[in-house]
C-alpha cells in the first residue's frame, strides 16, 4: 500500500531562511505526490502537485518541491522564510488504480522573527 | 474558496446520538473523500464516492457510514456517537481521473464535531 512519511513533526526556521520539509513516499508504481498547507482553523490548499511531468514543481507562495525516484523523496522548498509561511504542511500521495489520496502525518511549520 | 462547502461548521452532540454531515462538491467534480482529522491520528482518509458510487474505503467505522446522491452532494452519517468521534471532518471533492489516476483534490473548511 501507498504510504508517505513526512520527517519532523515540527520545524523552526528563521525568518528569511531557507525552508526544508522532508517527505518520503512508498510506492510500487509512479506516484502522484502533492503538499497541501492548512492554516489554523481552515482546509486544505494545494501547494503543489507532481504527475509525472518535471521532476521539480513550483507551487504557490514561492514553494516548490523535487521529485527524486532514486530517493523516493518529494521534499519542500522555499528559498526565504516568511512569517505568513508558518502553517501545517502536509505530504500526500495518490496511486493508478486507487484513487484515493494518502496523507502523512504533517509538519508544523514554525517562523522565527 | 475552494468550492467544496461544508455543513454545518459547528456540531455538538451528546454520546450515542447520530449526526449527519453534508458536502457539496465543486462543480463538475465526480469524486468526494471523507476525512477525519484529529490530534493523535492525524488525517485520516474515510471513504471515496465516485459519481454516486463506493470508490475507496479506509479506516472507517462500522458506526460511519456515507453516501453519494445523484446530484453529486455527499453525506457523512454517524452514529452511536463516543467522545473519541470528536474531530474535525473534512471533505473533498476532484475531478476523478479517467485512466484511474486521481487529480488533486480540493477540500472543504471542515465540520468540528464535538461529542460531550
Amino acid at each position: 500500500a501507498q504510504s508517505v512519511t513526512q520527517l519532523g513533526s515540527h520545524v523552526s526556521v528563521s525568518e528569511g531562511a531557507l525552508v526544508l520539509l522532508r517527505c518520503n513516499y512508498s510506492s510500487s508504481v509512479p506516484p502522484y505526490l502533492f503538499w497541501y498547507v492548512q492554516y489554523p482553523n481552515q482546509g486544505l490548499q494545494l501547494l503543489l502537485k507532481y504527475t509525472s511531468a518535471a521532476t521539480l514543481v513550483k507551487g504557490i507562495n514561492g514553494f516548490e518541491a523535487e521529485f527524486k525516484k532514486s530517493e523516493t523523496s518529494f521534499h519542500l522548498t522555499k528559498p526565504s522564510a516568511h512569517m505568513s509561511d508558518a502553517a501545517e504542511y502536509f505530504c500526500a500521495v495518490s496511486m493508478n488504480r486507487d484513487d484515493k489520496i494518502i496523507f502523512g502525518k504533517g509538519t508544523r511549520l514554525h517562523i522565527l522573527p | 474558496d475552494s468550492g467544496v462547502t461544508q455543513t454545518p461548521k459547528h456540531l455538538i452532540t451528546a454520546t450515542g446520538q447520530r449526526v449527519t454531515l453534508r458536502c457539496s462538491p465543486r462543480s463538475g467534480d465526480l469524486s468526494v473523500y471523507w476525512y477525519q482529522q484529529s490530534l493523535d491520528q492525524g488525517l485520516q482518509f474515510l471513504i471515496q464516492y465516485y459519481n454516486g458510487e463506493e470508490r475507496a474505503k479506509g479506516n472507517i467505522l462500522e458506526r460511519f457510514s456515507a453516501q453519494q446522491f445523484p446530484d453529486l452532494h455527499s453525506e457523512l452519517n454517524l452514529s452511536s456517537l463516543e467522545l473519541g468521534d470528536s474531530a474535525l471532518y473534512f471533505c473533498a471533492s476532484s475531478v476523478g481521473g479517467t485512466d484511474g489516476r486521481t487529480t488533486e483534490a480540493f477540500f472543504g473548511q471542515g465540520t468540528r464535531l464535538t461529542v460531550v
